[in-house]
C-alpha cells in the first residue's frame, strides 16, 4: 500500500520560498504522476502541478497550473522516491494546506500526503 | 481552463436518503471526472473515477455517472460517515479544476 509523506516549513514571510518534500514509501515511483494541491482555509481544492516519471531516464515531464506556473517547481530525486514542491515570492494568498498526491493515468487522484499547513505572515 | 460547477454547494439530508450531487463542466471533458469525499481536518479521499468507476473498497452506495458536461454523484441510503464535502475533478487538458465542492449536512 503506498503511502505518501510530506514535510517542509509552515511558517513563511511575504517574499520567501514555500518548500515542501513528499516521500513515497511501498510502491512505484515510476509510471505514476506526482501531484500537489491546495486548499487555503475553508475554501475549495487547486491543483498546482505534477511531475511524471516514465522510469527509464531520470528526468520527468512537468506540467504547471497557468495561474501559478511563473513560481512553481516541481523535482524528483527518484533515487529516494522524493518528489518536491518551490513555490516562490510567496504571499498571504498562498496560505493553505499543500498536499502531495499520486495520480494514476485512468484513475483521480488516488493517494494523498497528510496535508501540510503553511501560513504566510 | 475548464470550469466545473457543482450544485448545490450545500445540501441538508437525513440517515438512509438518497443523495443526489451535480457535476458540470464549461466544456465537454468526456469521462475524465472523478469525485471525491473530504472530511474536516483530512485529505480527500477518491470515490469514484472515469465518471462511473469506484474505487476499490468505496462503498457500493456511492455511484457516479454522466459524460460530456453533465456527471452525477449518488449515494445510496445515506450512512452517518457520509456527511463530509464532496468534491468533483476533471482530468480531461491541463490545468486540472475542481468543483467547488457539496457540503452533505445532517437534516
Amino acid at each position: 500500500q503506498v503511502q505518501l509523506q510530506q514535510w517542509g516549513a509552515g511558517l513563511l514571510k511575504p517574499s520567501e520560498t514555500l518548500s515542501l518534500t513528499c516521500a513515497v514509501n511501498g510502491g512505484s515511483f515510476s509510471g505514476h504522476y506526482w501531484t500537489w494541491i491546495r486548499q487555503p482555509p475553508g475554501k475549495g481544492l487547486e491543483w498546482i502541478g505534477e511531475i511524471f516519471y516514465n522510469g527509464i531516464d531520470h528526468s520527468g515531464s512537468t506540467n504547471y497550473n497557468p495561474s501559478l506556473k511563473s513560481r512553481v517547481t516541481i523535482s524528483m530525486d527518484t533515487s529516494n522516491n522524493q518528489f518536491s514542491l518551490r513555490l516562490s515570492s510567496v504571499t498571504a494568498a498562498d496560505t493553505a494546506v499543500y498536499y502531495c498526491a499520486r495520480r494514476g493515468l485512468i484513475t483521480g487522484i488516488s493517494r494523498w500526503g497528510q496535508g501540510t499547513l503553511v501560513t504566510v505572515s | 481552463d475548464i470550469q466545473m460547477t457543482q450544485s448545490p454547494s450545500t445540501l441538508s439530508a437525513s440517515v438512509g436518503d438518497r443523495v443526489t450531487i451535480t457535476c458540470r463542466a464549461s466544456q465537454s471533458i468526456s469521462g475524465w471526472l472523478a469525485w471525491y469525499q473530504q472530511k474536516p481536518g483530512k485529505a480527500p479521499n477518491l470515490l469514484i473515477y472515469k465518471a462511473s468507476s469506484l474505487e476499490s473498497g468505496v462503498p457500493s452506495r456511492f455511484s457516479g455517472s454522466g459524460s460530456g458536461t453533465e456527471f452525477t454523484l449518488t449515494i445510496n441510503s445515506l450512512q452517518p460517515d457520509d456527511f463530509a464535502t464532496y468534491y468533483c475533478q476533471h482530468y480531461y487538458s491541463y490545468p486540472w479544476t475542481f468543483g467547488q465542492g457539496t457540503k452533505v449536512e445532517i437534516k
